[in-house]
Formats: C-alpha cells, sequence, structure tokens
C-alpha cells in the first residue's frame, strides 16, 4: 500500500542553523510533492511545490529537493528562527488524484 | 480578502445526533475537499468534488455524507453512523483539478463528541 514518512515526528534546533526535514514515500509515483506548515488549531499553508522532473526549489529561506530515485525529498529552513517553529506536512500527488499527507515533524527553533 | 470560512470553529455533538460542518469559499474554485486531522496523525481525505454537483468518496467515507450543490459550497454531514467522530476537520480547495495547484486550507472546525 501507499505510504508517505516523515523522518521524525518532533525536531529541535537552534536558532541560526538549519532545519532539515525528511519526507519518503513507498509504492508511489507521484507527479508532485507539496510542502505546507501548520500551525496549532489552525489549517496548513501551502509553502513550495516541485515536480517529478524538477531536483531542487527555493523560495527565500526554504529549499526543497525531490529524488525520485530514492522516493525522498528534503526540505531546508537556513537561518531558522523562533518563528518557524510548527509543524511541517509533505504532501503527494499525480494527476487528478487528491493529495496524500503525511503525519508531519513538528520543528521547535529554540533561542 | 478570497479564501475559505469553516464554521462553526468549535462544534458538540451528543451520541446519536447528525451534525453539518460548513466551508464556503469565495475563490471560484472548482474542487473542494474534506480531510480529518486525529492527533498525531496526517490528513485524511473524507470526501472530495472536483465540480458542481459531483462528488467522490475519499478514504474514510464512512459515516459521512457531502452535497455541491453551488460552486462556492461544501457542507460535511457527520452521521450518527460515524463511531469516533471526535477530530478536526478541514476543508480545502483548489481553482481545479489536473494541475499541481497548492491546496488553500480553511481554519478548521474541531468536533467534538460529548
Amino acid at each position: 500500500s501507499q505510504k508517505i514518512e516523515q523522518n521524525s515526528e518532533a525536531l529541535n534546533i537552534q536558532e541560526g542553523k538549519t532545519a532539515t526535514l525528511t519526507c519518503n514515500y513507498t509504492n508511489y509515483s507521484p507527479a508532485y510533492l507539496q510542502w505546507y506548515r501548520q500551525d496549532p488549531g489552525r489549517g496548513p499553508v501551502f509553502l513550495l511545490l516541485i515536480r517529478e522532473n524538477e531536483k531542487e526549489k527555493r523560495k527565500e529561506r526554504l529549499k526543497v529537493t525531490f529524488d525520485t530515485t530514492l522516493k525522498q525529498s528534503l526540505f531546508h529552513i537556513t537561518a531558522s528562527q523562533p518563528a518557524d517553529s510548527a509543524t511541517y506536512l509533505c504532501a503527494l500527488a499525480s494527476g487528478n488524484t487528491p493529495l496524500v499527507f503525511g503525519k508531519g515533524t513538528r520543528l521547535s527553533v529554540i533561542a | 480578502d478570497g479564501g475559505i470560512t469553516q464554521s462553526p470553529k468549535y462544534l458538540f455533538r451528543k451520541e446519536g445526533q447528525n451534525v453539518t460542518l460548513s466551508c464556503e469559499q469565495n475563490l471560484n474554485h472548482d474542487a473542494m475537499y474534506w480531510y480529518r486531522q486525529d492527533p498525531g496523525q496526517g490528513l485524511r481525505l473524507i470526501y472530495y468534488s472536483q465540480i458542481v454537483n459531483d462528488f467522490q468518496k475519499g478514504d474514510i467515507a464512512e459515516g459521512y455524507s457531502v452535497s455541491r450543490e453551488k460552486k462556492e459550497s461544501f457542507p460535511l454531514t457527520v452521521t450518527s453512523a460515524q463511531k469516533n467522530p471526535t477530530a478536526f476537520y478541514l476543508c480545502a480547495s483548489i481553482p481545479q483539478t489536473g494541475r499541481d495547484y497548492g491546496y488553500t486550507f480553511g481554519s478548521g472546525t474541531r468536533l467534538t463528541v460529548v
């Protein structure tokens, strides 16, 4: 069956460091992968999308990579700040199918 | 400002009662989705609609029902057949399917069985 795994439930890092979150998938051939941020009690907010034929995407302090051979995406936040503390979700889809979400990684940036 | 409005923010249901969660969007989006989120869990798809007057079951549709009579509205009814309805419910939309749009989510409804 299709499975999406985000490397850890929680990740703590020091302010100013780079946070790296991992999303692995099995039994799936997604056309694209998306990353979302979710704050407690709120709906997810779309951050970045990367397509299967793209290796890397950047947006300000965010960078996403997509390796279809390893079936893995890495999500980086450089120069992290306490305001970056949130849960980050990865999601996959192809064609018309709805997004399938991972369980998320809760990031805490410590000042 | 365009967006998705979910109401109410908090909802309490008694055993055996049906309740309806509202989802309204003014984005002119064709496709709408309902997801359920439990603590420590990812979002699980309940129902989705790609166009008015059409909808499909998701992975966990049992005990739920939807309608899509208007483009801007996609209400979700949690019936008494849903045995464990306590969860955070999220509605989302995109302009159309077949393209890789990011989803726009509402702020959610937290449903609790009392």
